[in-house]
């Protein structure tokens, strides 16, 4: 299975830019895809095939890389952004979700 | 507005089945693969299922396969997902989304199944 590493967590200030990354194991195209999750919320998509807006998402949120690499930016940071981020990627079989990047606001 | 809500949650012991159910509303069902994917408590997030738009096709990870069954009725827009053999790992809270491509484009509210004796 394709293994998806994040860092565990992040702390920044509100205004400042933030950048969360996710490394494959094995390369995956463009077909990695970020989520948010608010706690006691369901997921959320905000970046799909690396650097596509998912609908309704601000554009303080974008995204970027190719191959193993990848980056979730959020700039600038608002309050309302403390949550976990999970990327996945959906190139190699099975799907796979990284362990999550929780981000606290200073 | 796209909708999606999971039923059948609860607690079950090891070895008993269980079967969820998700209605979608606000898009064309029949359009769209759709899928399951699982978070346990406090932990991260599991892909479980996934059924092509007729439902000709599923597919599954290891962990799931020859357990669960995924399933879909288009004149109800409505999916399923039969879990037997349940075991304590598959305690978690599941989720129907809508499969765009391979990416999840839309989640309901989540069920919890709770496997314990």
């Amino acid at each position: 299975d394709t293994v998806l590493t994040q860092s565990p967590a992040l702390a920044v200030s509100p205004g400042e830019r933030v950048s969360i990354s996710c490394r494959a194991s094995e390369g995956v195209n463009s077909y990695m895809h970020w989520y948010q999750q608010k706690p006691g919320q369901q997921p959320k998509l905000l970046i799909y095939k690396a650097s596509n807006l998912a609908s309704g998402v601000p554009a303080r949120f974008s995204g970027s890389g190719s191959g193993t690499d990848f980056t979730l930016t959020i700039d600038p940071v608002e309050a309302d952004d403390t949550a976990t981020y999970f990327c996945q990627q959906s190139w190699n079989d099975p799907r796979t979700f990284g362990g999550g990047t929780k981000l606290e606001l200073k | 507005e796209v909708q999606l809500v999971e039923t059948g949650g609860g607690l079950v012991q090891p070895g008993r089945s269980l079967k969820l159910s998700c209605v979608a509303s606000g898009f064309t069902f029949n359009n769209y693969w759709m899928s399951w994917t699982r978070q346990a408590p406090g932990k991260g997030l599991e892909w479980v299922a996934s059924i092509t738009n007729s439902g000709g096709s599923t597919y599954y990870p290891d962990s799931v396969k020859g357990r669960f069954t995924i399933s879909r009725d288009n004149a109800q827009n409505t999916l399923y997902l039969q879990m037997n053999s349940l075991r304590s790992e598959d305690t978690a809270t599941y989720y129907c989304t809508r499969e765009d491509w391979g990416r999840f484009a839309y989640w309901g509210q989540g069920t919890l199944v709770t496997v314990s004796s």
